[in-house]
């Protein structure tokens, strides 16, 4: 069954960094684009990034422009979120998600708080 | 691509229909024919679930009570018969255009 597990979140001063790992299972990896999605507390969703199956594109949201970089390693089944120049804004749980056009399995998440 | 969602939320007594829509800011249809709207649940404390893709496509396990329908830009959810394990939110998503976009999300509470 496909797993996607979240891991390296927690809390970070501001202006700090955070690398994010998405560890997939139970499905060929890479033959998928990966998202990065969050959700600040009580809020709606925020997509952050997207990354081809093979890593040769990437396309940010504005929030992550610039100060976050999404990256995979297919043979280690694993997608990153590298972000820096962390805000409270960003505070958020983060998700990754499989599938450009349908993101049909989401993981549990892990939570990053920014506190100033 | 804006993405509006009405109701902000929903009570509902078991067993009687509801509804959503969900409208976007420009035609969902993308040059390759398809159109990329899809509905999530989200229960409490857990991760959003796909119900609907491409409009009208249930995913693997969802009950045929959920039902989408739409074209171009405006969209509906409906659910036949609601159940109380249907609490939660419910989000549209369009994957025609990046970046992805939401709408707001609609509480979907039992009476």
């Amino acid at each position: 069954q496909v797993q996607l597990v979240e891991s390296g979140g927690g809390v970070v001063q501001s202006g700090g960094s955070l690398r994010l790992s998405c560890a997939a299972s139970g499905f060929t990896f890479n033959t998928y684009d990966m998202h990065w999605v969050r959700q600040a507390p009580g809020k709606g969703l925020e997509w952050v990034a997207l990354i081809r199956s093979d890593g040769s594109n990437k396309y940010y949201g504005d929030s992550a422009k610039g100060r976050f970089s999404i990256s995979r390693d297919n043979s280690e089944n694993t997608l990153y979120l590298q972000m820096s120049s962390l805000t409270a804004e960003d505070t958020a749980v983060y998700y990754c998600a499989k599938g450009r056009w349908m993101s049909d399995y989401w993981g549990q998440g892990t939570l990053v708080t920014v506190s100033s | 691509i804006a993405m509006t969602q009405t109701p902000l939320s929903l009570s509902v007594t078991p067993g009687l229909p509801a509804s959503i829509s969900c409208r976007s800011s420009q035609s969902l249809l993308h040059s390759g024919g398809r159109t990329y709207l899809h509905w999530y649940l989200q229960k409490p404390g857990q991760p959003p679930q796909l119900l609907m893709y491409e409009v009208s496509n249930r995913f693997s396990g969802v009950p045929d009570r959920f039902s989408g329908s739409g074209s171009g830009t405006d969209f509906t959810l409906k659910i036949s018969r609601v159940e109380a394990e249907d609490v939660g939110v419910y989000y549209c998503m369009q994957s025609t255009q990046l970046p992805l976009t939401f709408g707001g999300g609609t509480k979907v509470e039992i009476k």
